[in-house]
């Protein structure tokens, strides 16, 4: 069975501009969380979908969403970046969303702002 | 107080010898509890979880949880310079999908 997927893996962007960023389950996972890694903040919670809709959210500006389509792949989108966006954006999912449930990590996207 | 604390190390053990890994939590609607492994440059590879007071064993990995003390610990067995890596602690609540790490501790086995 395929792992989660993400693209891109590597980008480059500028202060103001946006991104987006793309998320393929592990077929059959409905709950997809998105995740931020530095090497200040450590691993930061983002947020969660399951079944289309966002079901948890972290400590994170405006700027930061996301959405899920009904086959599960989701994206999170950046608006307006700042140097302080650069990071690793991590996507896990898992089977069931129960909290429960093991989440799985693709490979990550790295996300350079300059 | 962090929610999820662990030594951030480096920790280094011989090869051979038995790792342990500590990691205390502070929210005590804490139900769910995993180990991550990452290795530098990749992203972090699912080992162990343990959900119930105890310990659990796969293979050279074993997770032990104590909720009353908030307390979840994993011993590596026979280490191997393989297992050298950063190990993520994470917890979730029941019913909520947020993993909230700790800040991750170094291990490095030494040949």
């Amino acid at each position: 069975k395929a792992g989660v997927t993400q693209t891109p893996r590597y980008l480059i962007k500028t202060r103001g501009q946006q991104v987006t960023l793309s998320c393929s389950p592990i077929s059959g996972h409905r709950s997809v969380s998105w995740y931020q890694q530095t090497p200040g903040q450590g691993l930061q919670f983002l947020f969660e979908y399951f079944s289309e809709t966002q079901r948890n959210k972290g400590n994170f500006p405006g700027r930061f969403s996301g959405r899920q389509f009904s086959n599960s792949r989701s994206e999170m989108n950046v608006s307006t970046l700042e140097l302080g966006d650069s990071a690793l954006y991590l996507c896990a999912s898992s089977l069931v969303g129960t909290g429960r449930s093991e989440q799985y990590f693709g490979p990550g996207t790295r996300l350079t702002v300059t | 107080q962090k929610e999820v604390e662990q030594n951030s190390g480096p920790l280094s053990v011989p090869e051979g010898a038995i790792a342990s890994l500590n990691c205390t939590y502070s929210d005590r609607g804490s139900q769910s509890f995993f180990w991550y492994r990452q290795y530098s440059g990749k992203s972090p590879e699912l080992i162990m979880s343990i959900y119930s007071n105890g310990d659990k064993e796969d293979g050279r990995f074993t997770a032990q949880l104590n909720k009353a003390s908030q307390y979840v610990s994993l011993l590596i067995r026979d280490s191997q310079p393989s297992d050298s890596a950063t190990y993520l602690c994470a917890v979730t609540n029941f019913g909520n999908e947020k993993l909230t790490f700790g800040t991750g501790t170094r291990l490095t086995i030494i040949p």
